[in-house]
């Protein structure tokens, strides 16, 4: 079966940093790009970040350049997205999700459960 | 940037009775490919969200056949034939034809 777990979720102050991690399992991770999406609070889907299957092929939203990066290590099937420079409107649910094809974005279909970052003094 | 803009922001329906979302792109999704890569997701109170309808009309595996999409170029509908209690929650029409991706506001299905 089909599984994304994230994790590295937490309370960070502003200012502060964040690894999160999506651990992937059932599949064949290297085939396939991933992307980040986050939810705020009682809001709607917003797209933070996709990466290729080769670990080559990065995008971000305009928000998140230059303070978050998207990796992968293929050989331990995760996915990661480091945070710095961390701002309260960066407070979030984030949500992996896989992509049906080594290069992004011919859709999305799986995806995890999500990690709630909380940027907070 | 797409705009995607979804109507209408709420949605109460009747258990059993039909439903119908739009969704507008401020541009065509038409993909250099052929594609046109758009996307219904619901998001269940709680839940992370779920992939129902991939490239305007396809069905993701599991998706009951009371849910159904269709459009062209920039604008998109899904439809809900009859509506269940398990239906209630919110749907997104995602593009990802184009970074950045976007997604609609959502819509709301509630029942009366």
């Amino acid at each position: 079966e089909v599984h994304l777990l994230e994790s590295g979720g937490g309370l960070v102050q502003p200012g502060g940093s964040l690894r999160l991690s999506c651990a992937a399992s059932g599949f064949t991770f290297a085939n396939y790009a991933m992307i980040w999406v986050r939810q705020a609070p009682g809001k709607g889907l917003e797209w933070v970040s996709a990466i290729g299957g080769r670990g080559t092929g990065t995008n971000y939203a305009d928000s998140m350049k230059g303070r978050f990066t998207i990796s992968r290590d293929n050989s331990k099937n995760i996915l990661y997205l480091q945070m710095n420079s961390l701002r309260l409107e960066d407070t979030a649910v984030y949500f992996c999700a896989r992509v049906p094809g080594i290069d992004c974005c011919g859709g999305v279909d799986v995806w995890g459960q999500g990690t709630t970052v909380t940027v907070s003094s | 940037d797409i705009v995607m803009t979804q109507t209408p922001l709420s949605s109460p329906v009747t258990l059993g009775q039909p439903a119908s979302i739009s969704c507008r792109s401020s541009q065509s999704l038409v993909h250099s490919n052929g594609n046109t890569y758009l996307s219904w997701l619901q998001q269940r109170p709680g839940q992370p969200p779920r992939v129902l309808i991939y490239k305007i009309s396809n069905r993701f595996s599991g998706v009951p056949d009371r849910f159904s999409g269709s459009g062209a170029g920039t604008d998109f509908t899904l439809k809900i034939s009859r509506v269940e209690a398990e239906d209630v929650g919110v749907y997104y029409c995602m593009q990802t034809t184009q970074f950045p991706l976007t997604f609609g506001g959502g819509t709301k299905v509630e029942i009366k």
